[in-house]
């Protein structure tokens, strides 16, 4: 079965560092892979996503996500964060060629931007 | 387009009573999910539609919870009667086909306490 794994819980940068979140999936083959973002009180929305060939994926709000099929990964960066980007991201997995259609999510990464 | 829509944003009510909680997709989408988030389970699938009808439903957690979709631009899910940990944030997403390489698109959820 498909699972997702953020290892972080909550990261704190300062504004204006660079950013990296970590995601891990498991998944018998090559899967979709998903990047949402949740701001307080809203619902979630798509940054970025990635199906097939190149694996730098990039999305919206200046993120990308590479694709790194060796380590099951498919970290979310950014090169310069801005207070605007606090907020919960969540990873997420769909299974190809599934009529299913879920898809499965972590737990998310809590993202805090000091000043 | 309006997006996913859901009603109402916020609902206190009391142990036993009937819970309501409504959503509206966008037009077109064939699929339609229903999520749980709560701080101690993180994000929740509870059922899962395709043009209408109900493909899965294992992650509803008990009886007291049902779910509907009587036509492609409206789905209810009740949980009657309620209790305390039935308090979360209840998410309606919609997808335009049920196959998992398709973006959801999530609501801005309704915010459920259960006295």
């Amino acid at each position: 079965a498909q699972s997702v794994t953020q290892p972080d819980i909550h990261i704190t940068v300062s504004e204006g560092a660079s950013l990296e979140l970590r995601c891990n999936y498991s998944y018998g083959a090559t899967p979709y892979l998903f990047w949402y973002v949740q701001s307080p009180g809203q619902g979630l929305q798509l940054l970025l996503k990635y199906f097939s060939g190149d694996t730098l994926v990039q999305g919206i709000k200046g993120f990308e996500a590479e694709f790194k099929r060796s380590q099951s990964s498919f970290n979310l960066r950014k090169p310069s964060v801005h207070w605007s980007d606090a907020a919960e991201y969540f990873c997420a997995v769909g299974a190809r060629g599934s009529t299913l259609g879920r898809l499965y999510f972590g737990r998310g990464t809590q993202l805090t931007v000091w000043p | 387009d309006a997006g996913v829509i859901q009603s109402p944003r916020h609902e206190v009510t009391e142990m036993g009573q009937e819970v309501t909680l409504r959503c509206k997709p966008i037009s077109g989408h064939n699929s339609l999910f229903w999520y749980r988030q709560t701080m101690m389970r993180g994000l929740e699938l509870l059922i899962y539609f395709n043009n209408n009808v109900p493909i899965d439903d294992s992650g509803m957690p008990e009886d007291r919870f049902s779910a509907k979709m009587p036509n492609a631009s409206f789905s209810t899910l009740k949980i009657q009667p309620s209790e305390p940990r039935d308090s979360a944030v209840y998410f309606c997403a919609s997808s335009p086909f049920i196959f998992s390489d398709n973006e959801q698109f999530f609501g801005p959820g309704t915010r459920l306490t259960v006295l």
